[in-house]
């Protein structure tokens, strides 16, 4: 079973729309994120979150927001989805212990997102 | 200015070739460095770390860091047609409080190996 997962794994939306993505993992993680990924600009974090208090802003988070609803679920909203918003959608989890691992971080499938 | 640059490619070798992927950065913070490999319709996964300077191998993986250039390299000995992916380098400050375990990647580096 994958440790992290992510629903839907593509989602077809039209301008204008809200659209929620998301993420469940069974990895037991306090640290979990949300990133895009586009052709030539890499992955980029739109939001993080260190426990189920504590969210923060990304270097992207403009027309986006976060809801923790666990520590085993964070999800994703586009509250008015915008055709510049299609990219590629990665969740990921990482742990909170010390050591160069900690660095580690476990991503989902990630989730297609178009915005016609 | 990319906190971290890395030329997307793509980069394309043959078989048993020796791969060298860069990436160089500017914030001396960065204490960690990492490289993720990533499959087509896949999320990321990491490969290999390092922290601070020098060298660390893995197989036919070797992670190079050069903080007083900035510079970090992954090399792949012996490449081979599963080794096809893109490669993103990441990187962490050292730092505690909001920032600990944050990671800044770079843009990812797509490489082709023919048989």
């Amino acid at each position: 079973d994958a440790d992290v997962t992510q629903t839907p794994r593509n989602r077809i939306t039209k301008t204008g729309k809200r659209i929620m993505l998301e993420c469940s993992q069974t990895k037991g993680h306090d640290r979990m994120y949300w990133y895009r990924q586009d052709p030539g600009l890499g992955l980029r974090l739109i939001y993080y979150s260190f426990d189920v208090k504590d969210i923060n802003k990304g270097e992207i988070s403009d027309g986006y927001s976060v809801s923790r609803q666990a520590q085993a679920k964070f999800s994703l909203s586009l509250e008015s989805a915008i055709p510049n918003q299609t990219a590629l959608y990665f969740c990921a989890t990482s742990d909170h212990g010390g050591g160069p691992r900690y660095n580690e971080q476990f991503f989902g499938p990630g989730t297609r997102l178009t915005v016609l | 200015q990319k906190e971290v640059e890395q030329d997307p490619g793509p980069l394309s070798v043959p078989e048993g070739a020796i791969v060298s992927l860069n990436c160089t950065y500017s914030n001396s913070a960065f204490q960690y460095f990492m490289w993720y490999r990533q499959y087509s319709r896949k999320g990321p996964e990491l490969l290999m770390y390092t922290y601070s300077s020098g060298n660390k191998e893995d197989g036919r993986f070797t992670a190079q860091v050069d903080k007083s250039s900035k510079y970090i390299s992954l090399f792949i000995r012996d490449s081979q047609p599963s080794d096809s992916a893109t490669y993103l380098c990441a990187m962490s400050a050292n730092a505690g409080g909001t920032s600990y375990g944050k990671l800044t990647f770079g843009q990812g580096t797509i490489l082709t190996v023919h048989p």
